[in-house]
């Protein structure tokens, strides 16, 4: 089966740049989604299809993916961006949705 | 705007069949070529993909939990539901239904609450 892999944690100082990472097996070929998920809330989604950005999510996020490793980049990193941040894939081989372990996020 | 909301007993008994329903607001459960899906978490832990379904019929399941899931959706009463049966300690988790964005089979961008399910022995 299709693996993700993420480090289990960032830390980032206000303002400056936070960048997640997501490895998997020629993951530069498939569309990767990332989402936010705050303590006790739902995950939203802030990327999906490498780069696009949902309807209210700030500029600040962005994402790439090329290879074997997809990007989460925040900019201009603010304390409510502090939560735990999941990369996901379809996996066609498979047929199913695959979720990276998390990594969380915190801004010091 | 479409909103999603989880329901069902938040305790089950070991070896017994968890049960819960998403009811669908804001727009139709019928539409297009939407995969509906179930995710879990287990406490402190990680998103974890059940299965997504389609009100024509078409599913997908995760393999490890493929033996003991059912889904199923009601087109009349705009609702979709879940059932795992036999269930033990490792399935007590945070339950989550979700909606891909149009045209997606897994960017959810629409998230129900989520209701926590505990399993006790």
């Amino acid at each position: 089966s299709y693996v993700l892999t993420q480090t289990p944690s960032v830390s980032v100082a206000p303002g400056k740049t936070a960048r997640i990472t997501c490895g998997g097996n020629n993951i530069g070929s498939k569309s990767v989604h990332w989402f936010q998920q705050k303590p006790g809330q739902a995950p939203v989604l802030v990327v999906n299809d490498d780069s696009e950005r949902p309807s209210g999510i700030p500029e600040r996020f962005s994402g790439s993916n090329s290879g074997n490793t997809a990007t989460l980049t925040i900019s201009r990193v603010e304390v409510g961006d502090e939560a735990d941040y999941y990369c996901q894939v379809w996996d066609g081989g498979s047929d199913h949705v695959v979720f990276g372990g998390g990594t969380k996020l915190t801004v010091l | 705007q479409l909103q999603l909301q989880e329901s069902g007993p938040g305790l089950v008994k070991s070896s017994e069949t968890l049960s819960l329903t998403c009811s669908v607001s804001g727009g139709s459960i019928s539409i297009g070529s939407t995969y509906w899906a179930w995710i879990r978490q287990p406490p402190g832990k990680g998103l974890e993909w059940i299965g997504s379904m389609h009100h024509g019929g078409g599913t997908f399941y995760n393999s490890s939990l493929k033996s003991r899931v059912t889904t199923s959706i009601d087109t009349s009463k705009n609702k979709f539901f879940l059932q795992l049966k036999s269930v033990t300690a490792s399935d007590t988790a945070v339950y989550y239904c979700a909606s891909p964005r149009v045209g997606s089979l897994d960017a959810f961008d629409i998230w129900g609450q989520g209701t926590i399910v505990t399993v006790s022995s």
